[in-house]
């Protein structure tokens, strides 16, 4: 079944440890997306690629990067983690052509930063 | 920034009976979508309207929109101990990107 794969879905780091998370689809979309959510509310909208061309949301901290390096795989690296960067990651993809269309959501990944 | 404000932010019903979580908006879009989380994990699409549609059936779901009052309704009929989830719309702009903007969220919790 065409998915969107997030691993690992469970991460540990230390606090400042650099961690990258990872993000996988086999829908062959091209608009990928990474939200960052805590918990009881809304995900939050860090950044998107449409193809190759990326959109960093105002306030993203600088601390967050991601990398495209195909259709298929997306990452979302976190430089020097901090504790209030604890929450679960969600990479969703999409399809534009022409219409916004509806997202599909991976499963998430949890990180905790002791 | 969140434009959706669900309401109300918690439901409790019981099995067999119909759910309606309503959605206000601020902005033009360009179409509204609703979202189902369970408990830890990511979202599951379950239905998207287009600006110029004023109703949609899915289901047991049925979604409807209204762009003069910036609002939208999402009912769920015949309720089941399953569909206890939390609950989001959200909204693409009109002459915005692909971006969704989502609200707060609401909690719905179906006892059997």
């Amino acid at each position: 079944d065409a998915m969107v794969i997030q691993n690992p879905r469970y991460q540990v780091t230390q606090f400042g440890k650099p961690v990258t998370l990872s993000c996988s689809q086999t829908l062959n979309h091209n608009v990928m997306y990474w939200y960052q959510q805590k918990s009881s509310q809304a995900p939050k909208l860090l950044f998107h690629y449409y193809d190759k061309d990326f959109n960093n949301e105002a306030d993203t901290p600088d601390n967050f990067q991601s990398r495209r390096p195909n259709t298929s795989f997306c990452f979302l690296d976190i430089r020097s983690p901090g504790l209030g960067d604890a929450a679960m990651y969600l990479c969703a993809t999409s399809r534009r052509d022409g219409y916004y269309n509806e997202q599909f959501f991976g499963p998430g990944t949890r990180l905790t930063v002791l | 920034s969140q434009q959706g404000e669900e309401d109300p932010q918690a439901l409790s019903i019981q099995e067999g009976e119909n759910a309606t979580m309503n959605c206000s908006y601020k902005t033009s879009i360009n179409n509204l979508q609703w979202y189902r989380q369970n408990s830890g994990r990511g979202l599951v699409h379950l239905i998207l309207i287009r600006s110029n549609e004023r109703e949609k059936h899915s289901g047991r779901l049925r979604v409807t929109l209204d762009t003069s009052k910036k609002s939208s309704s999402l009912l769920i009929t015949a309720s089941r101990a399953a569909d206890t989830a939390s609950y989001f719309c959200a909204t693409v702009r009109k002459g915005g990107s692909e971006k969704l903007v989502f609200g707060k969220g609401m909690k719905l919790t179906v006892n059997p």
